[in-house]
């Protein structure tokens, strides 16, 4: 039972550059979460997905993107990477989104630098 | 938005020990988190408690939605509970975003 895997777990990334970050789970989730974490601070909400082919802008989406296809998978782009987006993203999904079965479950992060 | 304010921000404590960490928060909500964050980053749910009280072994919670607040207690605490807390909750509007506003966290030491 893996639960939230994310990869990769560090990255380098030159300004201007793209990648993704992959995040999958194996717990048949509806909902699934990307969020950043900068120095000191709490998470803050990218972008959301309450089940295949919906997703949804969180708190900061700007020069992100994602996409469903799957109910397991749940991408994260970067476009044109910028210092400002060096952070530790964690990838965290949900059965539902309050009552029984909201609790979030984290993957164990990916810490991005770019330089 | 809805604001969220742990207190304190760090906490040291000597093993076995008791403590309390609160969160205010500034609006209804429908939905509050507990989490720990251990020194190597990985994020634990410890409570899902929009209301009412719970307990996990040596941790419990207890959130007055009334009064906008949740407490977190940890007894006798163990080096193992050294880490990061935080307090993450959705605004009650009626509707349901998955938008956890975290607080910025409580930071804890437990010394052997």
């Amino acid at each position: 039972n893996a639960g939230v895997t994310q990869t990769p777990k560090f990255r380098i990334l030159k300004i201007g550059q793209s990648m993704t970050l992959q995040c999958t789970q194996d717990m048949n989730h509806n909902y699934m979460y990307w969020y950043r974490q900068d120095p000191g601070m709490g998470l803050k909400l990218i972008y959301y997905s309450v089940g295949a082919g919906i997703t949804d802008k969180g708190e900061v989406p700007n020069g992100y993107n994602v996409s469903r296809s799957t109910t397991e998978d749940f991408p994260l782009r970067l476009e044109l990477a910028a210092p400002s987006q060096t952070s530790v993203y964690f990838c965290a999904s949900s059965y539902s989104m309050r009552g029984s079965g909201g609790e979030l479950f984290f993957g164990e992060g990916s810490r991005l630098t770019v330089l | 938005g809805i604001q969220v304010e742990q207190s304190p921000p760090d906490l040291i404590l000597q093993e076995g020990a008791n403590s309390t960490l609160r969160c205010n928060f500034s609006d209804s909500v429908n939905n509050l988190q507990w989490f720990h964050q251990n020194p190597w980053g990985q994020l634990i749910n410890l409570f899902y408690i929009p209301s009412g009280t719970k307990q996990n072994g040596r941790l419990s919670a207890t959130t007055v939605a009334t009064e906008r607040y949740s407490l977190l207690y940890i007894s006798s605490s163990q080096t193992t509970d050294s880490g990061v807390y935080f307090c993450a909750v959705e605004r009650d509007y009626g509707g349901s975003q998955g938008n956890l506003i975290f607080g910025k966290g409580t930071k804890l030491s437990v010394k052997p």
